[in-house]
Formats: structure tokens, sequence, C-alpha cells
């Protein structure tokens, strides 16, 4: 099965910052990459689609790239609200499986 | 405006078996495959099962194949998740998540219901 790595597994950020967080799959599944985006004690919510796809109402700072094993997720001018941990998910192998990283967590200094 | 609204969580012993339900509103039901993700205390997301639209095709991960069972009421916008032979490390929020149009990502997803499997 595929494996996702994320890194770091957590940063501290000041507001204004720039974050990049890091997914690696264990072999190529081109775009089939999903980001999520999970607030305290709040359930997840889709953040980004097939590597670099923001839905509607997704704030344009956070941005999306990579293909085949290698995925950013960059959150440039870090707001108090992106106070969260990230998930990415590979959907290369859907509906027979899914696979998500460890995730990140974010915090504000 | 999609909501999935979980229940069906609670405290049950090792051994025994609880069914979950995921009532949706607000998409037409039956175009949609259906999944259920867990995520226990303090840790990552963990992706359970699928189910397709019409409800012919499951697909479960092989750390709960065998004990859960998906199923669907499209009749009555529900999802199913039937868990059995419940052990310690099933512990979880569950939560149920809609498929996007094809089937690649979770689009929407409910608040979650909480399963603790103790003695």
């Amino acid at each position: 099965d595929i494996q996702m790595t994320q890194s770091p597994s957590s940063l501290s950020a000041s507001v204004g910052d720039r974050v990049t967080i890091y997914c690696q799959a264990s072999e190529s599944i081109t775009t089939y990459l999903n980001w999520y985006q999970q607030k305290p004690g709040k359930a997840p919510q889709l953040l980004i689609h097939a590597a670099s796809t923001l839905p509607s109402g997704v704030p344009g700072r956070f941005r999306g790239s990579g293909s085949g094993t290698d995925f950013t997720l960059t959150i440039n001018n870090v707001q108090p609200e992106d106070v969260a941990t990230y998930f990415c998910q590979q959907s290369y192998t859907s509906p027979r499986v899914y696979t998500f990283g460890q995730g990140t967590r974010l915090e504000i200094k | 405006e999609v909501q999935l609204l979980e229940s069906g969580g609670g405290l049950i012993q090792p051994g025994g078996s609880l069914r979950l339900s995921c009532e949706a509103s607000g998409f037409s039901f039956t175009n949609y495959a259906m999944n259920w993700v867990r995520q226990a205390p303090g840790k990552g997301l963990e992706w359970v099962s699928y189910i397709s639209g019409s409800g012919s095709d499951t697909f479960y991960a092989e750390s709960v194949k065998g004990r859960f069972t998906i199923s669907r009421d499209n009749s009555k916008n529900t999802v199913f998740l039937q868990l059995s032979t419940l052990r310690a490390e099933d512990t979880a929020v569950f939560y149920c998540a809609k498929a996007s149009n094809y089937g690649y990502s979770f689009d929407a997803w409910g608040q979650g219901t909480l399963v603790t499997v103790s003695s």
C-alpha cells in the first residue's frame, strides 16, 4: 500500500509568516493528493484537492503544489485562524484505499 | 447547504457491536459515494470504509475488514456503519464524509460521533 509521510510533525509561526508543510508518497500518485485542515475540536475540512486546486471559499493564501511523490502546502501570511492540524491524503488508489499522512500541527507564536 | 449528521456512538464493551448512522441533506444523496473516517483520541485520520452512490460497491481498510459493514438507505438519505467484534483500539471519533464528484476527495464532513470500547 502507498504510505504518506508528512513533515514536520509540528511547527510554530508568527502572524504574517510563510510556512511550508511537506507530504511525500511512497510511490507516484501523480496529482491525486488532497489537503485537509482540522481546527481544534472540529471536523476536518477540505483545503486543497488534486494537489493544487482550492475549493470555493478557501482563502488564496493557501497554495498546494507538487506531483509524483513530493507535495507541499504553503500558507502565506499566516493568520491566527490558521491554527490547526493539516493532513495530506492520497486518492490515487481510490476507492479501494485512501491514505492520510500523520498530520502537521501549526501553532502561532 | 450540505449537512451530515452522525449518531449512534457510545460506550461499548470489547467484543460488542454498534451501528452508526449518518443522515445527509443538502445534496442529491444517491449521486455521491460516502465514506467513514475515524480518529483515535489525539491521533491522526484513518479512512475506514467507502460505499458507492448505488451501494453496489464497498471497500474497507484492512484494519476493519470482516468486522465492519457499510451500507446505505437512499430512500432515507442515510449511510450506516455496523461495527462488530469491537476492540479497545477501535475507540475513536467516527466521521462520515461525502465524496466529491469523482470520489477523489472528501468535500463535506459530519461533526463526528465518539465510540469508546472499554470494559
